[in-house]
């Protein structure tokens, strides 16, 4: 079966630019979460998603965002990028059950990354 | 609030020796425990995982896990190196099931296999 798919895998922007990255789960998969892995700080929990709404959210800026399709693929969004947003970007769906409020997470499975530079 | 602390972030070892990586873990809640290891230029993989079952875990290629509640480890070792072993290995913690929906990871250990 089908991994998680990350596009594009490499991405060259320019700082004041804004990116979009893009995410396509396991099938079956409804929740998504979303890492920065920096050589400096390592990696970094940004956000997860589950049927279209954030249930957490990590310590970064308001200039990263994300979203999720009622098909379950996430698009995070960088605006205004600065040097320091150059990273690897990993996306991981799980499969879960249960309700909102009290889900049981059976595992994360990651993607290849998105390796974005801002020049 | 939860934690990881993986001890070494480089490690060496020759082929066909013992291979420890270590892990220490805070946590308040009951913990989830994994393992993942990455190759240059990759994603996560998935080594191996505890989900308060057995708290002796195996996994992917040879790896196992031992969950040690009084000593709040949970240290990686497989008894024979391999060249295709070296990769950079990550530790990583949840909480309650999963349902706090992220991991807390280490810093990760590089593991170097010499011929």
């Amino acid at each position: 079966k089908a991994g998680v798919t990350q596009t594009p895998r490499y991405l060259i922007k320019t700082r004041g630019q804004q990116v979009t990255l893009s995410c396509s789960p396991i099938s079956g998969h409804r929740s998504v979460s979303w890492y920065q892995q920096t050589p400096g700080q390592g990696l970094q929990f940004l956000f997860e998603y589950f049927s279209e709404t954030q249930r957490n959210k990590g310590n970064f800026p308001g200039r990263f965002s994300g979203r999720q399709f009622s098909n379950s693929r996430s698009e995070m969004n960088v605006s205004t990028l600065e040097l320091g947003d150059s990273a690897l970007y990993l996306c991981a769906s799980s499969l879960v059950a249960g309700r909102t409020d009290h889900l049981f997470n059976y595992g994360y499975t990651f993607g290849s990354g998105t390796r974005l530079t801002v020049v | 609030a939860q934690s990881v602390t993986q001890l070494g972030s480089h490690v060496s070892v020759s082929e066909g020796a013992l291979v420890l990586l270590r892990c220490n873990y805070s946590s308040s809640v009951p913990p989830y425990l994994f393992w993942y290891v990455q190759y240059p230029n990759q994603g996560l993989q998935l080594l191996l995982k505890y989900t308060s079952a057995a708290t002796l875990v195996k996994g992917i290629n040879g790896f196992e896990a031992e969950f040690k509640k009084s000593e709040t480890s949970f240290h990686l070792t497989k008894p024979s190196a391999h060249m295709s072993d070296a990769a950079e290995y990550f530790c990583a913690v949840s909480g309650y099931g999963g349902s706090q929906g992220n991991l807390i990871f280490g810093k990760g250990t590089k593991l170097s296999v010499k011929p």
